[in-house]
C-alpha cells in the first residue's frame, strides 16, 4: 500500500530535549516535506527537500533541521525543543513539485 | 514569495445548499492550484486541483474555478451532505516548485 508514515504520532517532551520524528514513504517520490499546522494559520512549510542531500528552507524553518540521506526518509529534527514549537507536524511527498503532495498522519508535539 | 489568502473562514451551509470558498494569491507565476480537504483528526487529503491552462474543473458536486487576471480561484459543493463537513485549504505554487504555499483554511459545517 501506498503510503507515507510519521513516527511517533503524539509525543510529549521538555523544553530542551532533543528529538527527531521520522517520515518514511515507499512510493518513490523525489519530493518531501515537512509542515506545522496552527489554529488560524494554517498548513506552514518548515522545510523541503527536492531528492537525497539536497534541502532547503520553508517558511518557518527557525529551530527545525532535516535531513535527506535515504530518498524514502526525511526525519524533523528539534535540537532545543521550546513551547512554541507546540503544534501538529506532517509530513508529504509528491512524485514532482508541483504535483499532488500526499500527507503523513502527523504527529501531535507538546513541549513543556 | 507566493501569499494565499483564503476566505471565509468558517462557513455553515444547508445540507442541498451550495458553499463557494475563495482564494486569492500573490505571484502571478503561480500555476498549479489544488485543494486539500481534512476531517477532523485526520490528514489533509487532495480532492481537486486545477493547472493554469484550464478555467474550471469539475469532479462530481465538487468543481473549482481559476481566474488567472485577478487572481483567484474559488472551489464550489453542490448538493452538500453531512460528509461535506471538514476544514478545506487551498494552495498555490509553480509546477516544478518545491514550495507549496497554503491558505489558512475554512471550516465548513454542513447543517443537516
Amino acid at each position: 500500500e501506498a503510503q507515507v508514515t510519521q513516527n511517533p504520532r503524539y509525543l510529549i517532551t521538555v523544553t530542551g530535549k532533543k528529538l527527531t520524528v521520522t517520515c518514511s514513504q515507499n512510493m518513490n517520490h523525489e519530493y518531501m516535506s515537512w509542515y506545522r499546522q496552527d489554529p488560524g494559520l494554517g498548513l506552514r512549510q518548515i522545510y523541503y527537500s527536492m531528492n537525497v542531500e539536497v534541502t532547503d528552507k520553508g517558511d518557518v524553518p527557525e529551530g527545525y533541521k532535516v535531513s535527506r540521506k535515504e530518498k524514502r526518509n526525511f526525519p524533523l529534527i528539534l535540537e532545543s525543543p521550546s513551547p512554541n514549537q507546540t503544534s501538529l507536524y506532517f509530513c508529504a511527498s509528491s512524485g514532482t513539485g508541483g504535483d499532488t503532495q500526499y500527507f503523513g498522519p502527523g504527529t501531535r508535539l507538546t513541549v513543556l | 514569495g507566493e501569499n494565499v489568502e483564503q476566505h471565509p473562514s468558517t462557513l455553515s451551509v444547508q445540507e442541498g445548499d451550495s458553499a463557494v470558498i475563495k482564494c486569492t494569491y500573490s505571484d502571478s507565476a503561480s500555476n498549479y492550484f489544488p485543494w486539500y480537504k481534512q476531517e477532523l483528526g485526520k490528514r489533509p487529503q487532495l480532492i481537486i486541483d486545477i493547472r493554469s491552462n484550464v478555467g474550471e474543473k469539475k469532479d462530481q458536486r465538487i468543481a473549482v474555478t481559476l481566474n488567472k487576471t485577478a487572481k483567484h480561484f474559488s472551489l464550489h459543493i453542490t448538493e452538500t451532505q453531512p460528509e461535506d463537513s471538514a476544514v478545506y485549504f487551498c494552495a498555490a505554487t509553480r509546477s516544478g516548485n518545491e514550495k507549496l504555499t497554503f491558505g489558512t483554511g475554512t471550516r465548513l459545517t454542513i447543517i443537516p
